[in-house]
């Protein structure tokens, strides 16, 4: 069965560094999605990208977040400069036709 | 707004016991609706969905989930839990088209005695 990879499975990086968030989504899906959650809260959408584009992006997704599809087939998530708050776990999705499916996320720690 | 309310934070039931879980939700049209489950340190699983049709759906592991339209709700049940069941589950509303994302519950956690 087709899945949602995403590497790396935990990353430990120091404040004020730059991460990047890899994900391969379902090859032949066509949104794609990051969402968020911070231990013991609900997943929160942070961006979805149509079309080798941004379509929606929630408040937490500023300046210091960044989105691209590099080779058609990954899908990544930059954080320019980390920050304590930005410690969650991250979860990529992709959506076909219906329900989006989800990776087994990246537990980003910022120390 | 759309939102999602699981009112349940904790839920602990025994084992063989019935289990139902419970969603409301506020959406301007007409949704899609998910149950994810979420094992401890896993990503999210989808349990089952709803898109329209039988507003009764069967999902795996056993779990099922009912649609009533009239009271914005989308319950989530199993008749008999097994104690592998323990985790939390995470009911989401999406569009029913396009890109929108999906909007979830804060989430109910399940514990299973034995």
């Amino acid at each position: 069965e087709p899945e949602v990879t995403q590497t790396p499975s935990h990353q430990v990086t120091q404040m004020g560094q730059e991460v990047i968030l890899r994900c391969v989504p379902i090859s032949n899906h066509l949104y794609f999605y990051w969402y968020r959650q911070i231990l013991g809260q609900k997943v929160e959408f942070l961006v979805s990208f149509y079309n080798n584009e941004i379509s929606e992006k929630s408040e937490i997704f500023d300046d210091q977040f960044s989105v691209e599809r590099p080779d058609g087939s990954n899908f990544t998530l930059k954080i320019r400069s980390t920050k304590l708050e930005d410690s969650a776990m991250y979860f990529c999705a992709s959506r076909g036709a219906t329900e989006a499916f989800f990776g087994q996320g990246t537990r980003l720690t910022v120390v | 707004a759309q939102s999602v309310t699981q009112p349940d934070i904790h839920i602990t039931v025994s084992e063989g016991a019935s289990l139902e879980l419970r969603c409301n939700y506020s959406y301007g049209a007409t949704p899609y609706l998910f149950w994810y489950v979420q094992s401890p340190g896993q990503g999210l699983q989808l349990l089952l969905k709803y898109f329209s049709g039988d507003t009764l759906v069967q999902g795996i592991k056993g779990f099922e989930a009912e649609f009533k339209r009239s009271q914005s709700s989308f319950n989530l049940r199993k008749p008999s839990v097994h104690w592998s069941d323990a985790a939390e589950y995470f009911c989401a509303v999406g569009p029913s088209g396009g890109y929108n994302k999906l909007i979830f519950g804060a989430g109910t956690r399940l514990a299973v005695h034995p």
